[in-house]
C-alpha cells in the first residue's frame, strides 16, 4: 500500500525558510523510474508544480521558483525534503508531495503521472 | 514553460449529462497529458494518463482523447460524485505545468 505524508510547520514568518518533509511507504525511491514531486495550491487557486527528484538523484525545479527551492532525498528513511527560502505571504498554500511512477502505454511508450498523493499540509506565511 | 489552458473555467451540468472539458497546450506535448479530479479539501486523484489511458479503479464513464496540443476529458454520464474540479497536466517537459482547472457544478 502506497502512502505519502507531508510534515512541517503550519506557520512561518515572512523571509524565513520553509522546510517540508515527505515521508512515504509502499515504494522505494531507489527503484529505477521512480520520482517524487512537490506541488502546492494556494487557497481557492490552481495546482502549481514546484520540484521533482528521481531515483538517480536528478533534480528539476519550477522555472519561476528555482532560485528559492532545494529538493533532496534520504532513501534509507524513505523521505524527500523540500526547502523554500525567503517565504512571503503569497506562498501561503497547501503543499503536497506526490509519487511519479513510470507507466507504460500504447506500444511501449512510458510516462510518469502523479499517481499517489499525500493529504497535503497547509502552510501560512504571516508575521 | 509550456502553458496549459483549460476551457471552460466552470461548467454547470446535471446528473446524467455528457460533459467535455478541453485542455490546450502552448506547444506540442505528444500524448504527455494527464487529468486529475479534485474534491474540496482533498488531494487530486489521477483519472487519465498519457491522454487516453484510464487509471486503475477509475470508472469507465471517464475517457480522454487528443494528442499534440488539443485534448479532451469526457464524462459520459455524470454521477453525483463527479462534481469536482478537474485539472490537466503536461509531463512532456521537465518543467511540469497544470491547467488552471475546470470547476464542474450541479445545475
Amino acid at each position: 500500500q502506497v502512502t505519502l505524508r507531508e510534515s512541517g510547520p503550519a506557520l512561518v514568518k515572512p523571509t524565513q525558510t520553509l522546510t517540508l518533509t515527505c515521508t512515504f511507504s509502499g515504494f522505494s525511491l531507489s527503484t529505477s523510474g521512480m520520482c517524487v514531486s512537490w506541488i502546492r495550491q494556494p487557497p481557492g487557486k490552481a495546482l502549481e508544480w514546484l520540484a521533482l527528484i528521481d531515483w538517480d538523484d536528478d533534480k528539476y525545479y519550477s522555472t519561476s521558483l528555482k532560485t528559492r527551492l532545494t529538493i533532496s532525498k534520504d532513501t534509507s528513511k524513505n523521505q524527500v525534503v523540500l526547502t523554500m527560502t525567503n517565504m512571503d505571504p503569497v506562498d501561503t498554500a497547501t503543499y503536497y508531495c506526490a509519487r511519479m511512477m513510470e507507466a507504460t502505454y500504447g506500444s511501449g511508450s512510458t510516462t510518469r503521472p502523479f499517481d499517489y498523493w499525500g493529504q497535503g499540509t497547509l502552510v501560512t506565511v504571516s508575521s | 514553460d509550456i502553458q496549459m489552458t483549460q476551457s471552460p473555467s466552470s461548467l454547470s451540468a446535471s446528473v446524467g449529462d455528457r460533459v467535455t472539458i478541453t485542455c490546450r497546450a502552448s506547444q506540442s506535448i505528444s500524448s504527455y497529458l494527464n487529468w486529475y479530479q479534485q474534491k474540496p479539501g482533498k488531494a487530486p486523484k489521477l483519472l487519465i494518463y498519457a491522454a487516453s489511458s484510464l487509471q486503475s479503479g477509475v470508472p469507465s464513464r471517464f475517457s480522454g482523447s487528443g494528442s499534440g496540443t488539443d485534448f479532451t476529458l469526457t464524462i459520459s454520464s455524470l454521477q453525483p460524485e463527479d462534481f469536482a474540479t478537474y485539472y490537466c497536466q503536461q509531463s512532456y517537459s521537465t518543467a511540469i505545468t497544470f491547467g488552471q482547472g475546470t470547476r464542474l457544478e450541479i445545475k
